[in-house]
């Protein structure tokens, strides 16, 4: 199956600086989406892209879907103590036709991001 | 509105006991999903609900039962669970179609713990 390399796997930095991860994949997707998870809760929806080389922000982040349609990344400015969590990639394929009406996602392996004031 | 509720937020169970997950959601979407998470590791899809029909089971043990009653409901259902089952439940939802409507938005999670 498919698989994404998501990277780096840690990343220990001071506040105020800025933090750059990524996904590789393999194969194409036709969408990509980034997660950040804090402990004990559910994946909360970051940025959403739809389009090869399309570049997105929201807020102090900024994604990127690679032209190649195969990678994607994920910059957050200025970090932020609350910045501090896991940050998924994910990559999700055309749905399939015929009636059904879903999507199923791949994850890359997440990147634990620590932040020290 | 992208809300997605869980409840328990938190369940122990002994291997002996049948109890249920519940899920809900009220954006009018057609597909509902359930995954398992270990900790610091992605979510693993269990199944997939589209459109109030099991679409997607991903090979899982059948100690697990969903059922998707309506289309804002999902449940799980656990009998005979085993330790290593214990991980963070989480739901999602979608709105169903290509593109944007396959956005899926998480619940908090259940934390269950199978002693």
């Amino acid at each position: 199956g498919q698989q994404l390399n998501q990277s780096p796997q840690s990343m220990f930095i001071q506040e105020g600086e800025d933090v750059s991860m990524n996904c590789t994949s393999s194969s194409i997707f036709n969408t990509w989406l980034w997660y950040k998870q804090d402990p004990g809760e559910g994946p909360v929806l970051l940025i959403a892209l739809y389009k090869a080389g399309e570049l997105t922000s929201n807020g102090r982040l900024t994604a990127q879907f690679g032209i190649t349609r195969k990678d994607s990344f994920l910059n957050i400015s200025a970090s932020i103590p609350s910045d501090v969590g896991i940050y998924f990639c994910a990559g999700q394929l055309r749905a399939p036709t015929g009636g059904t009406s879903y999507g199923k996602l791949t994850f890359g392996q997440g990147t634990i991001l620590t932040v020290h004031p | 509105d992208t809300e997605v509720t869980q409840t328990p937020k938190h369940l122990v169970m002994g291997m002996t006991n049948k109890k249920s997950l519940k899920c809900e959601q009220h954006m009018g979407h057609r597909a509902m999903y359930w995954y398992k998470q270990k900790a610091k590791k992605p979510p693993e899809l269990m199944f997939v609900y589209s459109y109030e029909k099991l679409s997607i089971n991903e090979s899982v043990p059948s100690r697990f039962s969903p059922e998707c009653p309506n289309s804002s409901l999902l449940n799980l259902h656990l009998h005979a669970l085993q330790p290593e089952d214990s991980a963070l439940y989480l739901c999602a939802s979608s709105q169903g179609g290509q593109g944007a409507f396959n956005t899926q938005y998480f619940g908090p999670g259940t934390r269950l713990t199978v002693l």
